[in-house]
Order: C-alpha cells, then sequence, then structure tokens
C-alpha cells in the first residue's frame, strides 16, 4: 500500500458531463501530481501542486482543472468529457522534488469510463 | 516529443531466464532515473532508482545499469519468476531547476513463462 488513497475506483459518465475525482496523498507528502494512462498515450503529466499552490503544468486540456486544498488533498474536475477521456487517471504524491530521498508514490487510480 | 524512449514494447521470457529492457533518455538535463513496476489494477510502483553518478545498483533480483554518456539505462531482472509478470516503465526528471515531473517511457509488459 502506497499511502496515496484514490477515490473513486471506477467512474462511469455520459458525455458531456463533469466529474471530480479525489486524492489524498501520502502522510506527509507535500507535492501531489496528477497524471493520465490511457492504452495508447502511456503515463502522461497532467498537473503538480506543492503545498497548495500549482508548480507544473503538462498537457492538461483547457477543459480539465484540479487545486490542492489547506489538508493537501487534492481533486481533479473533468468537465465537458468526451470518449476520448476514458482512462485511468493516477494521483501520485512525494516529500517535495523528486528525487531518490523523494521518490514519486502512486495511489491506485480512478477508472473513468465515459460513455 | 518523446523525451525518454523505452524498449522493447512487450517481452516472453522463461522462468529462470533474464528480462532485458531498455531506455534511452534525450533530455540531457535529468538526473533522477527511477524504474517503476504496475501490476493490472494497481498503480505503478517504485522499483529502484539511480541517479547518473552510478554506474549500477542492485536490488534483490533486479538491477539497473546506467551509461552517463550514451545516456541510456537498462533494467535486467535475473532468475525471472511468474510474479515478475507486469508492465515496467522507466522514467526520468530532473532533481534541479524547473520542470521537477517524472517523464515516463511507453512501458514493457513483461510475461514470465513457466
Amino acid at each position: 500500500d502506497s499511502g496515496v488513497t484514490q477515490t473513486p475506483k471506477h467512474l462511469i459518465t455520459a458525455t458531456g458531463q463533469r466529474v471530480t475525482l479525489r486524492c489524498s496523498p501520502r502522510s506527509g507528502d507535500l507535492s501531489v501530481y496528477w497524471y493520465q494512462q490511457s492504452l495508447d498515450q502511456g503515463l502522461q503529466f497532467l498537473i503538480q501542486y506543492y503545498n497548495g499552490e500549482e508548480r507544473a503544468k503538462g498537457n492538461i486540456l483547457e477543459r480539465f482543472s484540479a487545486q490542492q486544498f489547506p489538508d493537501l488533498h487534492s481533486e481533479l474536475n473533468l468537465s465537458s468529457l468526451e470518449l476520448g477521456d476514458s482512462a485511468l487517471y493516477f494521483c501520485a504524491s512525494s516529500v517535495g522534488r523528486l528525487s531518490s530521498n523523494s521518490p514519486l508514490h502512486f495511489g491506485n487510480g480512478t477508472r473513468l469510463t465515459v460513455t | 516529443q518523446q523525451q525518454v524512449k523505452q524498449s522493447p514494447q512487450s517481452l516472453i521470457v522463461q522462468k529462470g531466464g533474464i528480462s532485458i529492457i531498455n531506455c534511452a533518455y534525450e533530455n540531457t538535463a535529468f538526473d533522477y532515473f527511477p524504474w517503476y513496476q504496475q501490476f493490472p489494477g494497481k498503480g505503478p510502483a517504485l522499483l529502484i532508482a539511480i541517479r547518473p553518478d552510478v554506474s549500477e545498483k542492485k536490488e534483490g533480483r533486479f538491477t539497473i545499469s546506467f551509461n552517463k554518456s550514451a545516456k541510456q539505462s537498462s533494467l535486467h531482472i535475473m532468475d525471472s519468476q511468474p510474479g515478475d509478470s507486469a508492465t515496467y516503465f522507466c522514467a526520468a526528471s530532473r532533481v534541479t531547476g524547473g520542470g521537477n515531473k517524472l517523464t515516463f517511457g511507453t512501458g514493457t509488459q513483461l510475461k514470465v513463462e513457466l
């Protein structure tokens, strides 16, 4: 168990809808990352927060947004969903900057299916 | 552009054999190189990591070798077991400077047969 908790585990919704994915990082970790994993794109970095502030942005669509709250949990909001948004969404956390002393730990993901 | 190139895409090895997965890094600024193991239905889990000033790191049956000048690394799994069947990812990031995210390779699906 990595200590990173993601809810829900599965989500099925229709095109055009909006969903919220939730992540609780490992105790003591200040940095939260969101990744998208699809069969044809592999693990794609979406966005990173550190202690409530956005630190890095990847190829995150404008329809997607995220935030990290004062208690350090994070939410990823996906709106105007399209079929192509169906994927596994992973949250990961680290103490600080990624290094041998501060590795990245992943949750078990939320599987999103858009029908 | 793909900054971390991984091969092969899939690999079948007999039990007791050696599994070898290769990774090439396009970004010379990378200085942290972890490998992750992912089982179906689970998130990637850190397997082993190496710094560029180290040429080899071994943890049990798993060994990473790193060639700084060639910007390449390899994961060797000795005495491969059916329980090693999983997807393996190499990754890289910068410890210092901007862009402290992990960039992943496309993954290698390993199947160890009896």
